[in-house]
């Protein structure tokens, strides 16, 4: 199946630093990404959807400035936690569609384990 | 998208068939089951998904009732790397954003 690959797969800053997580896909296409964020034993919460070319579609209570999205090309994603807090350690993840057609399917990255100090 | 209900958690004995539930009793006529599982510290993984007939590839079967109020994965022989929590998502294959929501899923407990 299609690869998405997150990096880096875990990071510890400090607090008041700004931490960037990549998420790419490898071996396709992806003009929509989706970012989600995952507290311990909870499930997947949705932070925003990122089109390839324009702003990001952020969920209620998400931050926008907090949470900076650029999908500057048809492979890559980044989100950047501005000024992070212990507040914001969490599991992110990012998901794609293959192509532009609906295949009924997503494929996920690995995930990216964010702690901060 | 439509709301599913699942057990938290269950157990199964490894080499045995795992049977996990989902209630989808408000399914619309153009909504799709899917499945989707995660490991611990990994992003989900998918697994299968159908609309009203029963579907089967290398990883799993899904049934669906008749009435697509509810559906059932089955993993046929189930190994200690199935532990997982397993996630029924019912949504519109064809809607604009493609994104999923996550319910709490079935916490899947394969023991030795």
């Amino acid at each position: 199946g299609a690869v998405v690959s997150q990096h880096p797969s875990w990071v510890i800053c400090k607090s008041g630093t700004s931490v960037k997580i990549e998420c790419r896909s490898l071996d396709f296409q992806a003009t929509t990404m989706f970012w989600y964020r995952q507290f311990p034993k909870k499930s997947l919460m949705l932070m925003a959807t990122s089109n390839e070319g324009s702003k990001a579609t952020y969920e209620q209570g998400v931050e926008k400035d907090k949470f900076l999205i650029n999908h500057a090309s048809l492979t890559l994603s980044t989100l950047t936690v501005t000024s992070a807090h212990p507040e914001d350690s969490s599991f992110y993840i990012c998901s794609a569609r293959a192509g532009l057609a609906n295949t009924g399917e997503l494929f996920f990255g690995e995930g990216s384990r964010l702690t901060v100090l | 998208d439509a709301k599913t209900t699942q057990p938290t958690s269950m157990d199964c004995a490894e080499g045995r068939a795992a049977n996990l539930p989902c209630n989808h009793s408000t399914i619309s006529g153009n909504e799709y089951v899917y499945w989707y599982r995660q490991i611990h510290s990994q992003g989900p993984q998918y697994i299968i998904h159908g609309l009203k007939n029963n579907e089967t590839n290398e990883m799993a079967s899904l049934i669906i009732t008749e009435d697509r109020k509810s559906s059932t994965l089955i993993l046929p022989h189930a190994t200690l790397r199935d532990t997982a929590v397993y996630y029924c998502i019912v949504r519109v294959a064809h809607n604009a954003g493609n994104m999923l929501t996550f319910g709490g899923g079935t916490r899947l407990m394969v023991k030795p």
